[in-house]
């Protein structure tokens, strides 16, 4: 299994800013995968990032709205651009195992004013 | 276009009585499927993979190729069964996961 911290667990936004997400893994993983869970919504994933490359985005989801690093194999950001309230969500990181296995961070609780 | 569908979104039921989640897929090769369970106030977990074919928490899904359909069973509900189930796919190791719009289980007393 995997251990995953992710920072902040919630904050309280103004829109207009910007907020950048960390994640923490306890082990070398080659791919982690940020997704949001919009209120009563199901989990839709933002992008996969792998280490040493550009980050891979799913359809709706841009680089310059919701950029991501990933300085190595523990540990990767999200940051959410010019916020709005429909930003407004949680946002969630995750790391795949060898079984296919997805292992998932408590979640970082995001709300735009 | 991979797609998975999950028709309830709650799903009351007595203790002591059967419980079936629906799960479908659309998938053009041959998909690995979960199941994710969510309680509350906890962080989303696996809770049973079809390529393993056990049971867990007493639950059993059964991959159906010919209804693209993955359900998941079983036969006496219990309380600490309440949660939110999300049924998953994925094209295999190390592909992407996408996810069901997710059933919230309501067991009753």
């Amino acid at each position: 299994s995997a251990v995953i911290s992710q920072k902040p667990s919630r904050d309280i936004c103004q829109r207009g800013t910007s907020l950048t997400i960390q994640c923490q893994v306890d082990s070398q993983v080659t791919m982690m995968f940020w997704y949001r869970q919009q209120p009563g919504q199901s989990l839709t994933l933002i992008a996969t990032a792998n280490q040493g490359s550009e980050a891979t985005y799913e359809s709706g989801f841009v680089i310059d709205k919701f950029p991501i690093s990933r300085p190595n194999l523990t540990f990767s950001t999200l940051t959410v651009s010019n916020m709005s309230p429909e930003d407004s969500s949680i946002y969630l990181c995750s790391v795949g195992h060898s079984t296919g296995e997805l292992f998932f961070g408590e979640g970082s609780r995001l709300t735009v004013l | 276009a991979q797609r998975v569908t999950q028709p309830e979104k709650l799903l009351s039921v007595f203790k002591g009585a059967p419980v079936e989640l629906k799960c479908n897929y659309s998938y053009s090769g041959s998909p690995e499927l979960f199941w994710y369970v969510q309680y509350s106030r906890q962080r989303l977990q696996l809770l049973l993979r079809h390529i393993s074919r056990e049971s867990i928490k007493g639950f059993t899904a059964d991959l159906n190729k010919g209804e693209t359909s993955f359900h998941l069973k079983k036969p006496f509900a219990q309380e600490e069964d309440s949660a939110m189930y999300y049924c998953a796919l994925s094209g295999g190791r190390d592909d992407k996961i996408i996810f069901g719009k997710g059933t919230r289980l309501h067991i009753l007393p």
